[in-house]
């Protein structure tokens, strides 16, 4: 149980253009989900709390116009990257809290590589 | 100063060894304490999770948090090569959502 999917696992695009990221969980509904993104050798910054049915909340320094959050149903969230540049080139991975789970813990998607020539 | 410290290693140890992961934070808001294990271009597994100060113990992984001394460690025992990779913390407050990780500990079990 408690398997998260993201799609697509890498991609690659052109500078100026913009790239959609989605994560499903799978087996299970999740009223939030979080998108987060890891450089190299480096941990896992939250980027973003996304909440079915409402507006994402951004953390500080993250450009809410540029990373475009949308959370429709209580399975499936997605993250536009607009306007991509190669400093945008990263690992973005999701996760999503099982409502149902009495520990809150969040489950973690096999992440997307972007890189952006 | 960062919230979450931990030694990026990388740490290689003979395989049948015990293993010891350490993690100090300053924040002391934290009361939940997890350990994620990650491999190579893949999202984090999560290993345990912990409340509070305690031990809490899962096949050959064992927490432990010490909340008075905001230090939390990961043991493994009897250490495989498939046990291989980065070994994060992750801690959060009580009643919140925001999960704060350390920078990952990157291990190696050698045959």
């Amino acid at each position: 149980g408690a398997v998260v999917s993201q799609h697509p696992s890498w991609v690659i695009c052109k500078s100026g253009t913009s790239v959609k990221i989605e994560c499903r969980s799978l087996d299970f509904q999740a009223t939030t989900m979080f998108w987060y993104r890891q450089f190299p050798k480096q941990s896992l910054m939250l980027m973003a709390t996304s909440n079915e049915g409402s507006k994402a909340t951004y953390e500080q320094g993250v450009e809410k116009d540029k990373f475009l959050i949308n959370h429709a149903s209580l399975t499936l969230s997605t993250l536009t990257v607009t306007s991509a540049h190669p400093e945008d080139s990263s690992f973005y991975i999701c996760s999503a809290r099982d409502r149902l789970s009495s520990y809150n813990e969040q489950f973690f998607g096999p992440g997307t590589r972007l890189t952006v020539l | 100063q960062k919230e979450v410290e931990q030694d990026p290693g990388p740490l290689s140890v003979p395989e049948g060894a015990i293993v010891s992961l350490n993690c100090t934070y300053s924040n002391s808001a934290f009361q939940y304490f997890m350990w994620y294990r990650q491999y190579s271009r893949k999202g984090p597994e999560l290993l345990m999770y912990t409340y509070s100060s305690g031990n809490k113990e899962d096949g050959r992984f064992t927490a432990q948090v010490d909340k008075s001394s905001k230090y939390i460690s990961l043991f493994i025992r009897d250490s495989q090569p498939s046990d291989s990779a980065t070994y994060l913390c992750a801690m959060r407050a009580g009643g919140g959502n925001k999960l704060t990780f350390g920078t990952g500990t990157q291990l190696k079990v050698e045959l």
